[in-house]
């Protein structure tokens, strides 16, 4: 896994809007793919891990979908709140000599305007 | 169940010095993972620890390293401490099965701030 790409970088949107964002990475060598939420002045928390079967995760408002055979994720927030400003990383973990190794995205800023 | 705890949460170096940072995994947890964050970049891979052996390293020079003890704290060390490695330094834990086919979650804890003036 050499190169994770996040879009956008960022987003503003309005409260109660949808939105999605984009992971893409190599499907080589790649045993899952994680979703984590970072708030700001907080450490990055866990939302979903996605495995080679596709599956789709939901949380609340918050859903995400992989498609492991062109390398790519969505992540999808429905209705749009204030406290779901954050950073939405990806992360896909693949197998490295040794064990795994998890390579971060960028990330997409979502700024939530109420 | 206490959560991944670093200290200290800031620290400010000067140029040539070198610092050593610490990470207390949540309980039970084997595996520590140890990222770096700089401005405008994602989290950089630096090295994972697992039962006290070095399990995979990201692509950083010899300058940093670090080691796990049978309790599973880990530190990391950086020798001859350059401007560019100012950065929050994240470590995060998991269970570290290697069964787990990837899948484990890892658990982060709050960083360290380092400055390097």
């Amino acid at each position: 896994i050499l190169n994770v790409e996040q879009s956008p970088q960022s987003l503003h949107v309005q409260e109660g809007d949808s939105t999605n964002f984009t992971c893409s990475f190599p499907s080589s060598n790649f045993y899952a793919l994680h979703w984590y939420r970072w708030e700001t002045a907080k450490s990055p928390e866990a939302l979903f891990v996605m495995t080679l079967n596709g599956d789709e995760k939901k949380k609340g408002r918050i859903s995400a979908t992989l498609n492991t055979k062109e390398g790519y994720s969505y992540l999808y927030i429905k209705g749009s709140q204030p406290e779901d400003s954050a950073t939405y990383l990806c992360a896909p973990r693949g197998a490295d000599t040794g064990g795994f190794k998890t390579i971060f995205g960028a990330g997409t800023r979502l700024f939530v305007k109420a | 169940k206490a959560g991944v705890t670093q200290t200290p949460r800031y620290l400010i170096k000067t140029r040539g010095q070198q610092v050593t940072l610490s990470c207390s995994p949540i309980s039970g947890h084997r595996s520590v993972s140890w990222y770096q964050q700089t401005p405008g970049q994602g989290l950089q891979f630096l090295f994972e620890y697992f039962s006290e052996t070095q399990r995979n390293k990201g692509n950083f020079p010899g300058r940093f390293s670090g080691r796990q003890f049978s309790n599973s704290r880990s530190e990391m060390n950086v020798s001859t401490l350059e401007l560019g490695d100012s950065a929050l330094y994240l470590c995060a834990s998991s269970q570290g099965s290697s069964g787990s086919g990837g899948t484990d979650t890892q658990y982060f804890g709050p960083g360290t701030r380092l400055t390097v003036l």
